[in-house]
């Protein structure tokens, strides 16, 4: 099955700054990827998506980049603000489960 | 819409006790999701259904556990008997596709 690697697990950034959250997936197959967003407390909330077909996707401060070839994803958030400051998951599917990574907690100090 | 929707948000029972979750899912998507979330286990998924009918129970930890879906408005996870170990937080999900899946707020569960 799917297996989803993803790191840091921890991530401290000066507010401003970038943050950079990468993953990788085991199963070529995979075609769908999501980032979540998990506030404390409260529920998984989908920020960003990408699919197979798509390099790049951006939407305001955040992007996220797919390299089929290397089966890696990362996602990167600009001019970092203190509400960013949460958890942040990376999920893989091939359209049956998704496989989701173990989380990073990115705080983004004022 | 109201998105979707779980209950009860907090659950405390005894050990030995039967627990029921129950979820609401957007109205028109037609997959659902249950997932379990703990610190040291992350985000698993336990089993997903499409179109009322259960599809995967593989992450289904073990017989304690069954979901059902009479109706494509409705599902139920229950835990009979519980066991200290599930105490977790319980994630519904729904979803149009396969693809964007929306969660609800989750049922805490506490098992003592």
């Amino acid at each position: 099955g799917e297996n989803v690697e993803q790191h840091p697990s921890t991530l401290s950034v000066q507010e401003g700054d970038s943050a950079v959250i990468k993953c990788t997936y085991s199963d070529s197959a995979s075609n769908y990827f999501p980032w979540y967003k998990q506030e404390l407390g409260k529920r998984p909330q989908l920020i960003i998506d990408i699919r197979s077909n798509v390099g790049e996707k951006k939407d305001q401060r955040i992007a996220v980049t797919l390299n089929k070839t290397a089966k890696h994803f990362s996602l990167h958030i600009t001019e970092t603000q203190p509400e960013d400051s949460a958890v942040y998951f990376c999920a893989a599917s091939m359209g049956n489960d998704m496989r989701f990574g173990a989380g990073t907690r990115l705080t983004v100090k004022p | 819409d109201a998105g979707v929707i779980q209950s009860p948000r907090h659950e405390v029972t005894e050990m030995g006790q039967e627990v029921t979750l129950r979820c609401k899912p957007i109205s028109g998507h037609d997959y659902l999701f249950w997932y379990r979330q703990t610190m040291m286990r992350g985000l698993e998924l336990l089993i997903y259904f499409n179109n009322n009918v259960p599809i995967d129970d593989s992450g289904m930890p073990e017989d304690r556990f069954s979901a059902k879906m009479p109706n494509a408005s409705f599902s139920t996870l229950k835990i009979q008997p519980s066991e200290p170990r599930d105490s977790a937080v319980y994630f519904c999900a729904s979803s149009l596709s396969h693809y964007e899946q929306y969660f609800g707020p989750g049922t805490r569960l506490t098992v003592t």
